[in-house]
């Protein structure tokens, strides 16, 4: 597509239940990003895709959380047993690999644990 | 250790007023990459500019300018005779290939013009 596409873009869930957020990058860009934002807060970094190397999860706040790419394009960012506090925004953007480049955002997916 | 300091949390000028958006990074990088991004209320992040380390000039595009100061590890964001569609969270980024391609993002300005 022209831009990264992510869904849902507003998900509400009771606490407890496990959700699954889909993100699908611009094509042929080889690194993939997700990010969290609080509301009125920064970005927070959770994962990074880049290709076929292992992906850098370095930011994923806990055990709960875990993201694949499948086929080195879409992403699913799951978060097992929510918790209100993982009500956010979820960022997924997409890049093309090299280091010339910035990244392209997606509109995010707001998730509401209830 | 890569880091993006903007130590303005919030400000807010009247319309038409100029205004300036402080970004300090730290890296040991001799290459590296600074960005800007804005956050309109709306959400989705949008892209201003890309800096590399071997340029310093400065950068004007419209009402918008940037000062990047390898001295003083600064790439600092200045918007002239400020506007209401200019009020939006701004957010300054490194990046770089010692990094691993990771992003560095500040924690944001929040950016309010009074008309």
């Amino acid at each position: 597509g022209a831009g990264v596409s992510q869904s849902p873009s507003n998900k509400v869930t009771e606490k407890g239940k496990d959700v699954e957020l889909r993100c699908d990058p611009i094509s042929g860009h080889t690194a993939l990003y997700w990010y969290r934002q609080s509301l009125g807060q920064g970005l927070e970094f959770l994962i990074y895709f880049q290709g076929n190397s292992a992906p850098d999860k370095s930011g994923l706040p806990s055990d709960r959380f875990s993201a694949e790419r499948t086929g080195g394009s879409v992403s699913t960012l799951t978060i097992q047993r929510t918790q209100q506090e993982d009500s956010a925004v979820y960022l997924c953007a997409s890049h093309h690999g090299a280091n010339t480049g910035e990244l392209f955002f997606g509109e995010g997916s707001r998730l509401t644990v209830l | 250790a890569q880091k993006v300091t903007q130590a303005q949390t919030e400000i807010s000028v009247v319309e038409k007023e100029d205004v300036t958006l402080d970004c300090v990074y730290e890296t040991r990088d001799t290459t590296y990459y600074l960005f800007w991004y804005k956050q309109p209320p709306s959400g989705e992040l949008v892209f201003l500019i890309r800096r590399n380390s071997f340029d310093e000039q400065n950068e004007i595009s419209g009402r918008y300018s940037w000062n990047f100061q390898k001295s003083t590890s600064s790439f600092n964001f200045t918007i002239t005779a400020s506007q209401v569609v200019d009020s939006a969270v701004y957010f300054c980024a490194l990046s770089g290939p010692n990094t691993g391609n990771q992003f560095y993002f500040g924690t944001g300005t929040s950016l309010t013009v009074i008309p």
